[in-house]
This record gives C-alpha cells, sequence and structure tokens, in this order.
C-alpha cells in the first residue's frame, strides 16, 4: 500500500507570492489532516477535512485554506505570503480522524519565504 | 495552544540504556498517542493508549497512563542508535477531530 505523498518537497518563495501544496492520502483513508512544524513552535494544526468536508480548522490566520477532493487527495493554500510562513508543512492521513486512530503523515513540504 | 508538554526536553544516554520521557497535558482526554520524527523516516505513529486504559506496550515500548495526573510515560527499553529521534505526544484533548502536540523531547543514542 502506497504511503502518504505530498509535492512539491521543497519550495521557495518571495513575501506576497501566494502556494499551493499537495496531499495524496493512504488509499482507503478520508480523512486527511495539515499541521505546520517549525522549530520554535512545534507542529500545529492547522484543518482536518473528511469526505470533503471541513470538520476543524486550527488558530491560523484566513491566508491558510485547503479543500478536499473526492478522491480525498488535499490541498492547502496559503496566500500572501509572510516571512514567518517558512516551516515544514505535514499532511496526515487516516481512516476516520486523527482522534480515533492512528496517523499516517507524508514526508512534508518544506517551505521558504525570503 | 499546546495541550502536551514533555519533558525532558533533551535526553542523551548509552547504547543498551533505557531511556524514559514524560507527557502532562491539560485537558481531559479520549486517547493520548506517542509519535517519533527523525529525519530518515519522517513522523511515525508508535502508540495509541485510550483513557481507559494504564498501559500499553509495543515491542520495545511500554507507555503508561494516568489520567488522574493528566501524565504519560514512554518508555523505550534497550536503546539503539536507530531509536534516536524527537518524540511527541498528542492528545485529543477532548476533541475529535484533531490532536494537540508537545514540543517533543529529543532523544540521542551514544554508541
Amino acid at each position: 500500500k502506497a504511503g502518504v505523498t505530498q509535492t512539491p518537497r521543497y519550495l521557495i518563495k518571495t513575501r506576497g507570492q501566494q502556494v499551493t501544496l499537495s496531499c495524496s492520502p493512504i488509499s482507503g483513508h478520508r480523512s486527511v489532516s495539515w499541521y505546520q512544524q517549525t522549530p520554535g513552535q512545534g507542529l500545529q494544526f492547522l484543518f482536518e477535512y473528511f469526505s470533503e468536508t471541513q470538520r476543524n480548522k486550527g488558530n491560523f490566520p484566513g491566508r491558510f485554506s485547503g479543500r478536499q477532493f473526492s478522491n480525498s487527495r488535499s490541498e492547502m493554500n496559503v496566500s500572501t505570503l509572510e516571512l514567518g510562513d517558512s516551516a515544514l508543512y505535514l499532511c496526515a492521513s487516516s481512516p476516520t480522524g486523527a482522534a480515533y486512530n492512528e496517523q499516517f503523515f507524508g514526508p512534508g513540504t518544506r517551505l521558504t519565504v525570503l | 495552544s499546546q495541550q502536551g508538554e514533555e519533558d525532558p526536553q533533551a535526553l542523551s544516554i548509552q547504547e543498551g540504556e533505557n531511556a524514559t520521557m514524560n507527557c502532562s497535558y491539560k485537558t481531559s482526554i479520549n486517547n493520548l498517542q506517542w509519535y517519533r520524527q527523525n529525519s530518515g523516516r519522517g513522523l511515525v505513529h508508535l502508540i495509541l493508549i485510550r483513557s481507559n486504559e494504564r498501559e500499553k506496550h509495543s515491542g520495545r515500548l511500554r507507555v503508561t497512563l494516568d489520567t488522574s495526573k493528566k501524565s504519560s510515560s514512554l518508555l523505550i527499553t534497550a536503546s539503539r542508535a536507530a531509536d534516536t529521534a524527537s518524540y511527541f505526544c498528542a492528545t485529543d484533548a477532548g476533541s475529535n477531530y484533531q490532536l494537540i502536540w508537545g514540543a517533543g523531547t529529543k532523544l540521542i543514542i551514544k554508541p
């Protein structure tokens, strides 16, 4: 069974630009969660999608958005990039939700904002 | 906000020794999970323990949960170089749809 894949693996953007990150969950998993990981703040929850519906959202500004498609693939978008958005963005999938069962993580997308 | 806080922040031990790390949390939980992160394999799930469980084992790993003290511990026995990683606890904090993570314990196994 293929694992969680994320594309691209690395991104370099400049302030003010926008970026779209993609996540393909494990086949059959309907829940996809997104996290931002930085050295100073650890893992911060961004949002969780299940069957194309956002069930929960973390404490991030509206510049951070996401969606999930009917095949469970998910994208997240960050508009008007700021220097502080530089981070590792992790996507994780699980059958029904993070709180119920283990999450399987992708390798992450390393975003650098210059 | 962080629900879990791991202790210690860093731990360095000799190969073959046991490593214990702790996690404390603030609100009631349904379950608590431990994950490991290293540069080679990314973030990997280790154990999930539910609020009605007190102890769980998986290979060389032993997790305990004390809901009265709002704390959990992860014990790695007979440590190996490959155990070098950061270890995180994550709780559902009563929410069905998200996990809240601690800052992690950085474990270094010296050969």
